[in-house]
């Protein structure tokens, strides 16, 4: 079965204080994606990024970044010098390695950045 | 348009009323999926589109529930005899085509808000 856990319900830091997500994903698959996903207070998922399982390189891009560990089947999200526009809701997901397959999201972690 | 259209915005019903749920993908998404989001929880599988087929509709909570798609666009989620526990915003998301063993991404629409009284 593929679950996707994320233990901090709700993260709270001041404005440009840096800050990680964490996700921690279960599957038997050998092919699979991770997925981060934005939900601001308007409601729509904003896609942020898709690594597949073959791929643990970090990835970097702007004050995102990621940290793919297949050791420890973690894909954790740290935002650099947050601002208070990063305050959202962020779903960590898993899909299989078929052509197309359901996503399984996280719980979600709320992030509130104060100024 | 440039993205997923979902309509409408907010639905409020009585129980025991069918409610229609409409989901417009991003042009020449030929995967459509619909999942349900419950107050303060995350994202809930519903069923899954290839084309005008349902490979996968293990998601779907009863019988109450159904979707159609149609000419490889437009969906539409059914509830029959709305209860209050399916309150929750319902989301749409396509995928652009892909090579097998290929994921490719969902972007989602912005859902519709059902409240059953």
């Amino acid at each position: 079965a593929q679950k996707v856990t994320q233990a901090q319900t709700e993260i709270s830091v001041v404005e440009k204080e840096d800050v990680t997500l964490d996700c921690v994903y279960e599957t038997r698959d050998t092919t699979y994606y991770l997925f981060w996903y934005k939900q601001p207070p308007s409601g729509e998922l904003v896609f942020l990024i898709r690594r597949n399982s073959f791929d643990e390189q970090n990835e970097i891009s702007g004050r995102y970044s990621w940290n793919f560990q297949k050791s420890t089947s973690s894909f954790n999200f740290t935002i650099t010098a947050s601002q208070v526009v990063d305050s959202a809701v962020y779903f960590c997901a898993l899909s299989g390695g078929n052509s197309a397959s359901k996503i399984i999201f996280g719980s979600g972690t709320r992030l509130s950045i104060r100024p | 348009g440039a993205g997923v259209s979902q309509s409408p915005s907010n639905k409020v019903t009585e129980k025991g009323k069918d409610v229609e749920l409409r989901c417009d993908p991003i042009s020449g998404h030929t995967a459509l999926y619909w999942y349900r989001q419950s107050l303060g929880q995350g994202l809930e599988f519903l069923i899954y589109f290839q084309g005008n087929s349902a490979p996968d509709k293990s998601g779907l909570p009863s019988d109450r529930f159904s979707a159609e798609r149609t000419g490889g666009s437009v969906s539409t989620l059914t509830i029959q005899r709305t209860q209050q526990e399916d309150s929750a915003v319902y989301l749409c998301a396509s995928s652009s085509p892909g090579l097998a063993r290929h994921q490719e991404t969902q972007y989602f629409g912005p859902g519709t808000r059902l409240l059953v009284l």
